[in-house]
Order: structure tokens, then sequence, then C-alpha cells
């Protein structure tokens, strides 16, 4: 079975600042892995996937997740948050096969103080 | 201008009621998804349809039904037997390229109860 657990249902960080939001992974098999973000009352928006290419990948707008197996996670990460970045993040993890097959995390809304 | 259309954006039920959610996509994609969003609970799938007039259950079917007759359209019905329908319902479409399965969301129904 395949399951990711997002580690904080609500994170607050200053314009400026650090965005860390946590995405720990469990998967038989070396999984893809996804992070979507979604603005309210909007469907998701992919920011980028892990697909065994590259450990670090780079996402839009300035986002980019490290996977680390020795871990199991794939924790996402943003020098320096804007006002823009405040929405809700899901990770989610696929095994081969269509995204039937994926399972998305529980979601972390990301606030953004001025 | 291509993309996946949900409507209503928002929809309420009386009891007892069957209701039914639209999505049309104009991407000429082979497979569509329905999902359920319930705060802190993430997404759920509920039906999927990699061709038309095929289509099959996903992990919280119950309550629900689909058609797929025609491959832009993907209407998913709340029966009265589903309980608990207040959610914010999403339907995704996807396509693959490059080896790769690359999956697009509408902007999503708000159901709620009367």
């Amino acid at each position: 079975a395949q399951s990711v657990t997002q580690l904080g249902s609500h994170v607050s960080v200053s314009e400026g600042a650090l965005v860390l939001l946590r995405c720990n992974y469990s998967s038989s098999v070396p999984p893809y892995l996804f992070w979507y973000v979604q603005y309210p009352n909007q469907g998701l928006q992919l920011l980028l996937k892990y697909t065994s290419a590259a450990t670090l990948v780079k996402g839009i707008n300035g986002f980019e997740a490290e996977f680390k197996k020795s871990e199991t996670s794939f924790h996402l990460t943003k020098p320096s948050a804007h006002m823009s970045d405040a929405a809700e993040y899901f990770c989610a993890v696929r095994r081969s096969g269509g995204y039937q097959k994926v399972t998305f995390g529980i979601g972390t809304k990301l606030q953004v103080i001025p | 201008d291509g993309g996946i259309t949900q409507s209503p954006k928002y929809l309420f039920r009386k009891e007892g009621q069957n209701v039914t959610l639209s999505c049309e996509q104009n991407l000429n994609h082979d497979a569509m998804y329905w999902y359920r969003q319930d705060p802190g609970q993430g997404l759920r799938l509920i039906y999927y349809s990699q061709i038309v007039n095929d289509f099959q259950k996903g992990d919280i079917a119950e309550g629900y039904s689909v058609s797929r007759e025609k491959k832009e359209s993907f209407p998913l019905t709340v029966t009265s037997a589903q309980k608990n329908p207040t959610a914010f319902y999403l339907c995704a479409s996807s396509i693959w390229f490059a080896g790769d399965e690359k999956l697009f969301f509408g902007s999503g129904t708000q159901l709620s109860v009367l």
C-alpha cells in the first residue's frame, strides 16, 4: 500500500521567510511523488513531480522539493515566501500506472503574514 | 480556450433528492476522474473513466453514479443514498505525454445540503 503523511495542517510564515512544507511517503516500490497547490475555490495545479530522474526537483513559482529515500521524505521548500503563495498544498504519491492509483495527502494550508 | 468546465459552481441538495454535477472538457483527453474533497481529508477518488462507455469505481463510489456517453462529458450524480454529500467536488482529465500521465483539474463544485 502507498500513502503520504503531511505534517502540519496549517503553517504560517512571514513574508520573505523560508517556506517548508513536510511530506513523508510510504511505498513498497519507488514512487512517483507530486506537490499540488490549490487556491480558494479552485482546482489543483501541479507544482512539481519526482519521477526518479533527479532527487532535487524544481517546480513553478520558485518551489522545489528534495527526494530523500533514507528519510522517505519529499519536503517542499521556497527560500522566500510571497503573499501570493498563500494557498493549500497537497503532497501525492503514485505507483506505476495511471492517476486512479494516486493517493493524496490531507493538505497543508499556508498562511503568509505581511 | 481549452480546459475543464464544471457547473454549477455552487449546488444545494434537498434531502432525498438526486443532483447531477456537470463536467465538460475540450482537451480531447481520454481519461476523466471525479474526486471528493473534505476539509482535512485531502482528495478521494469517487469514479474514473479511461474511455468512452467505460468507468470504474474509485475508493468512495457508494451513493454516486456516473456516465460516459461522450468523450468530453463525465457527469456525476449524487444520489439520495449518499447521506453526507456536503463537500467540494473536483473533476479532472488526463493525457499521457512523453511516457507520463498529466492531470488537469476543473474549478470544482461546492455541494451543500439544505
